[in-house]
């Protein structure tokens, strides 16, 4: 597998809190995405960066920011949780015209 | 929007009958790519058709990309319980980003 993790793996929170949700690479691959995951619905883009400090949205990006201050690291933040915002995310890596590379995802739960 | 369709959401199997998924794109894609999700895990890249027509194969896996590049299948020959999973199409979004639009996959049980 690629050089990609995730952190946390596992989180629980309340409804209005902030989360932030880390992807880490190794493989210093330039596109990094960020989805979610839910029953019914496949894989879903909420953001994508093409380099440090270049984002941009994807289909369900309501709710969600993100940054990209370093190659490596694509943060993804929650700043105020809501119920439909419980899901696994998953973040992953790309160089142009390849394939994408996933990470182990995130499962959030907010009660 | 641009969409990609994936059928059957759901199938299952006796092990050793054979499985084929098929997804279809309202618009012409450069290129189709497929992924498959082990229960509990991540999406992993199988593989990436760019011709018109196109056959690959993958031991018992045969990929299809279809004349006018707006539909491919996935056809498995008999199915182990390895095969286990969902498998997914995606193609390019339009204006030839980087972003990809993903089918809802395929859920493929097997019973052994």
């Amino acid at each position: 597998d690629a050089g990609i993790t995730q952190s946390p793996r596992h989180k629980v929170t309340e409804t209005g809190t902030p989360v932030t949700l880390r992807c880490h690479q190794t493989e210093n691959h330039r596109y990094m995405y960020w989805y979610r995951q839910d029953p019914g619905h496949g894989l879903r883009l909420i953001h994508y960066s093409y380099g440090v400090k270049d984002t941009d949205k994807g289909e369900v990006s309501d709710g969600y920011s993100v940054s990209r201050s370093k190659t490596e690291d694509f943060l993804l933040t929650l700043e105020s949780a809501t119920s439909s915002q419980t899901s696994v995310y998953f973040c992953a890596i790309s160089e142009p015209y390849n394939e994408q590379f996933f990470g182990p995802g995130t499962r959030l739960t907010v009660l | 929007g641009q969409q990609v369709m994936q059928i059957p959401q759901y199938q299952h199997v006796q092990e050793g009958e054979d499985f084929t998924t098929y997804c279809n794109s309202s618009t012409t894609l450069s290129n189709i790519q497929w992924y498959k999700q082990r229960p509990g895990g991540h999406p992993v890249f199988l593989i990436q058709l760019v011709k018109s027509g196109e056959v690959k194969k993958q031991k018992r896996l045969t990929f299809q990309f279809g004349e006018a590049k707006k539909n491919s299948s996935l056809h498995i020959t008999a199915t182990q319980t390895t095969d286990v999973g969902t498998y997914f199409c995606a193609g390019p979004a339009q204006g030839g980003s980087e972003k990809l639009v993903f089918g809802k996959g395929t859920k493929l049980t097997v019973n052994p």
